[in-house]
């Protein structure tokens, strides 16, 4: 299958700082991300889609202006969370599915972060 | 947004024993997904499904879909110790995006 690779693993950072966390499709190309958020114990929520080339698309309730996102290229999507707060301490996921070739998610392996 | 309704959300099996997990939706599905995933892991595809009433087998995992391409189940026969995590239901509604259930989590007493 796809490789989706996920970068850094785990993070920790002091409140008010900003991480960048890279999603990378390997092997393919991904017009398309998809950005996750997992809390412990509990399902993953989508946050926004990633379109390459254009602005990403946000779920309702999700801070655009928190979460940047950025789909610069074909193999290459950015989730930065700007101004971070404890509260923003979670599992943070990326995936992609690949059009044409078949529409399983690969998911990249997931960012811990820790807002101190 | 359209959700999918999956239960239960915690399974607690004896190993050898058979479990199902359930998932829901109150409109109709393009496709349902299943993906399981390890403590500490990220979510692993399984298998999908797509015509209505179909049923796939994976070795001990049967996964079936409902006619009306609104439900789904995993069933697991003879539990091993290696079935632990949790596994979800990913729902697709035709919009490229996947509505992902709640999870069951497994644990297995040998």
């Amino acid at each position: 299958g796809a490789v989706v690779s996920q970068h850094p693993s785990w993070v920790i950072c002091k409140s008010g700082t900003s991480v960048k966390i890279e999603c990378r499709s390997l092997d393919f190309q991904a017009t398309t991300m998809f950005w996750y958020r997992q809390f412990p114990k509990q399902s993953l929520m989508l946050m926004a889609t990633s379109n390459e080339g254009s602005k990403a698309t946000y779920e309702q309730g999700v801070e655009k202006d928190k979460f940047l996102i950025n789909h610069a290229s074909l193999t290459l999507s950015t989730l930065t969370v700007t101004s971070a707060h404890p509260e923003d301490s979670s599992f943070y996921i990326c995936s992609a599915r690949v059009v044409g070739f078949s529409t399983e998610a690969f998911f990249g392996q997931g960012t811990r972060l820790t807002v101190v | 947004g359209q959700q999918v309704m999956q239960i239960p959300q915690y399974q607690h099996v004896q190993e050898g024993e058979d479990f199902t997990t359930y998932c829901n939706s109150s409109t109709t599905l393009s496709n349902i997904q299943w993906y399981k995933q390890r403590p500490g892991g990220h979510p692993v595809f399984l298998i999908q499904l797509v015509k209505s009433g179909e049923v796939k087998k994976q070795k001990r995992l049967t996964f079936q879909f409902g006619e009306a391409k609104k439900n789904s189940s995993l069933h697991i026969t003879a539990t091993q110790t290696t079935d632990v995590g949790t596994y979800f239901c990913a729902a697709d509604y035709n919009d490229y995006k996947l509505s992902f259930g709640a999870g069951t989590t497994v644990t297995v007493r040998a």
